[in-house]
């Protein structure tokens, strides 16, 4: 166990419709990451939140949004989905300033 | 732009020897971090092993190694006495200064055979 949890590990959804993954951080670890792992764009990095802020946005697609609540949890919201969303989402945790990021288990996520 | 490069898509090894996965790693920042992490068949991302660039000294973590070369802007993954477990995708990454996020390479799918 990482110490990152991520919820649900798989999802199965149809197109157009709308998921939330859920990230709980390492205990102390204040910044949460968001990755996709797609065949097509290997891994790429979708949002940086820290302490509740926003810090960084790679390439998140204006159908998905994240949020990172007072009790450090964040939650990656992925709206209108389509086939090519079918993707493993990974949430990661640091320390800023620490150089470990410790990556959660990832949500498979299909879309039928 | 920060880019990593991983040019081996697949690497054979035979048990018990030693591996080197190549990575080289393009930036214009003078500080930045080095990583590899291990992806098994499961899924997760394993760390394994961290290099800084201020770092003198080679980064080791038991059997792996990071073969640091400023220079040459390589930071090649060295693993010593391969295991049937080491079979994995193994990808290097590097941490950008200013919004902290790591860059990915493509991955090296290592296969380990007795």
């Amino acid at each position: 166990d990482s110490g990152v949890t991520q919820t649900p590990k798989h999802l199965i959804t149809a197109t157009g419709q709308r998921v939330t993954l859920r990230c709980s951080p390492r205990s102390g670890d204040l910044s949460v990451y968001w990755y996709q792992q797609s065949l097509d764009q290997g891994l790429q990095f979708l949002i940086h939140y820290y302490n509740g802020e926003e810090r960084a946005k790679g390439n998140i697609l204006e159908r998905f949004s994240a949020q990172q609540f007072p009790d450090l949890h964040s939650e990656l919201n992925l709206s209108s989905l389509e086939l090519g969303d079918s993707a493993l989402y990974f949430c990661a945790s640091s320390v800023v300033g620490d150089y470990g990021y410790t990556f959660g288990s990832g949500t498979r996520l299909t879309v039928v | 732009a920060q880019k990593i490069t991983q040019t081996q898509p697949g690497m054979f090894v035979q048990e018990k020897e030693a591996v080197t996965l190549d990575c080289t790693y393009d930036t214009s920042d003078p500080s930045y971090g080095l990583f590899w992490y291990k992806q098994p068949s499961s899924g997760e991302m394993i760390f394994l092993i961290y290099q800084g660039s201020y770092d003198q000294q080679n980064a080791t973590e038991g059997r792996y190694s990071l073969n640091f070369q400023k220079a040459r802007k390589s930071a090649n993954l060295v693993i010593s006495a391969s295991q049937l477990g080491d079979s994995a995708m193994y990808f290097c990454a590097m941490r950008e200064g200013y919004t902290d996020k790591l860059i990915f390479g493509t991955g090296t799918r290592l296969q380990v055979f007795p």
